[in-house]
This record gives structure tokens, C-alpha cells and sequence, in this order.
């Protein structure tokens, strides 16, 4: 999506070696959240963003670290990946709080842990 | 907590059928109600929304109605073409500006 980046689209890792996503945005919003999209579950929130340096746990945070040092990058660290962490990665976007303002999402990063 | 409920998939129509992917929601007060559309490879976009009861959402041919007493959020659209074969999603926020719940998801196939 324009204005939002996500890297790398895929990704193959063994089990118990550390992981980092990222996401990169060029629209200067204030709020950024990662997402995980498996089947029969849809999307989860992992952990979002609310300003630099300023981080929250969503549903499913286990596992997982985040860092957000500038507005436009906000990174997924998984510390040390298990194959319950394959799946599918979004980063996604929103100016306000308000979620009705609606959410610009990425790509997506497929990530596959063995 | 909140939560979203949507009808299992796949869901497999014939060009120019009529479609309606069921979802219903769980929320304490005045949730906002949403569909996200994903095509293949690509990341969700919103496709429409409604933030009280009985406004209705639309956009490219798709209407949603926000049901208060049924507590759901059906997606129809009168006649489906196969460019509209992606996976969609409902979703709720809750009232006070929360974060968005996603449903589990409905892929939809039309065939020519």
C-alpha cells in the first residue's frame, strides 16, 4: 500500500534464532499496530504503537518485542521464534485513535519458522 | 470482551449471484462496525463501514446495515463478478475509540 512498507515480504528462519520486522511509513501517523493473520483466527493484535517510544501489549504479545524510536518505523522483534510463530505478519496504520477513522495495512511478511 | 462472528467459508458463487456473508458481534454500549476486503497477496483494505445503529454502509456495489437488535453487520452485494473473489473480514471497534476486533474471516470465490 502507498505509504506504508513492510520488510521482508517473506522469510524462512530456524526455530530459536531472534527475528526482526519492520514496518515503514511515509504518512507521519501517530498510531501503528502488528497484526498476525492465521487460519480460522483472522487477524490478531500482537502489540501497537500510540508515538515514539510509547508501546502496549495487544491479545497475543507473548513472544514478542516491539521498538518504535522514530514516527515511521515501528519494529517486530520475535526473540527467539517458534513454529507456533509461522504466519502471516501485517503492520498497519491509522492517524487517530478513533479505529472509525479506519486502519491502512501493508502487505504483509511471510514468515516461516523450522 | 468484544468479539466478531462470521460465517464460515469458503463461500463459492456463480458470476452476477447474490451475496451475503453473515457477521455478528458481541460489544458492550455503541461499537463502530466494519468490512476489510484482502485480495490475493495484498494487505486488507476497508471496503465500509457504519458507526451507529441503522446507518448503512456501502461502497463498490457492497451494503452492510448496522443492526443494533440483532446485534449484526450482513455484507450483500446484488451481483457478483469474479473480480470480487478475496477474503473479507468484519470487524468492530468499541465504543471509546478501541482497537479494532477482526472476525475470523470469509473467502469468497466467484466463478465465470
Amino acid at each position: 500500500d502507498a505509504g506504508i512498507t513492510q520488510s521482508p515480504r517473506h522469510k524462512v528462519t530456524e526455530t530459536g534464532t531472534p527475528v526482526t520486522l519492520r514496518c515503514h511509513q511515509t504518512e507521519n501517523h501517530r498510531y501503528m499496530y502488528w497484526y498476525r493473520q492465521d487460519p480460522g483466527h483472522g487477524l490478531r493484535l500482537i502489540h501497537y504503537s500510540y508515538g515514539v517510544k510509547d508501546t502496549d501489549k495487544g491479545e497475543v504479545s507473548d513472544g514478542y518485542s516491539v521498538s518504535r524510536s522514530k514516527t515511521e518505523d515501528f519494529l517486530l522483534t520475535l526473540e527467539s521464534a517458534t513454529s507456533s510463530q509461522t504466519s502471516v505478519y501485517f503492520c498497519a496504520i491509522s492517524e487517530s485513535m478513533q479505529a472509525n477513522y479506519g486502519y491502512t495495512f501493508g502487505s504483509g511478511t511471510r514468515l516461516t519458522v523450522v | 470482551g468484544n468479539s466478531v462472528t462470521q460465517m464460515e467459508g469458503p463461500v463459492t458463487l456463480s458470476e452476477e449471484a447474490f451475496l451475503t456473508i453473515n457477521c455478528t458481534y458481541t460489544a458492550t454500549g455503541y461499537p463502530s462496525l466494519f468490512w476489510y476486503v484482502q485480495y490475493p497477496g495484498e494487505g486488507l483494505q476497508l471496503l465500509l463501514k457504519a458507526t451507529k445503529a441503522d446507518d448503512k454502509g456501502s461502497n463498490k456495489g457492497f451494503e452492510a446495515t448496522y443492526r443494533k437488535e440483532t446485534t449484526s453487520f450482513h455484507l450483500e452485494k446484488g451481483s457478483v463478478q469474479v473480480s470480487d473473489s478475496a477474503v473479507y473480514f468484519c470487524a468492530l471497534s468499541g465504543q471509546g475509540a478501541q482497537k479494532l476486533v477482526f472476525g475470523q474471516g470469509t473467502r469468497l470465490t466467484i466463478n465465470p
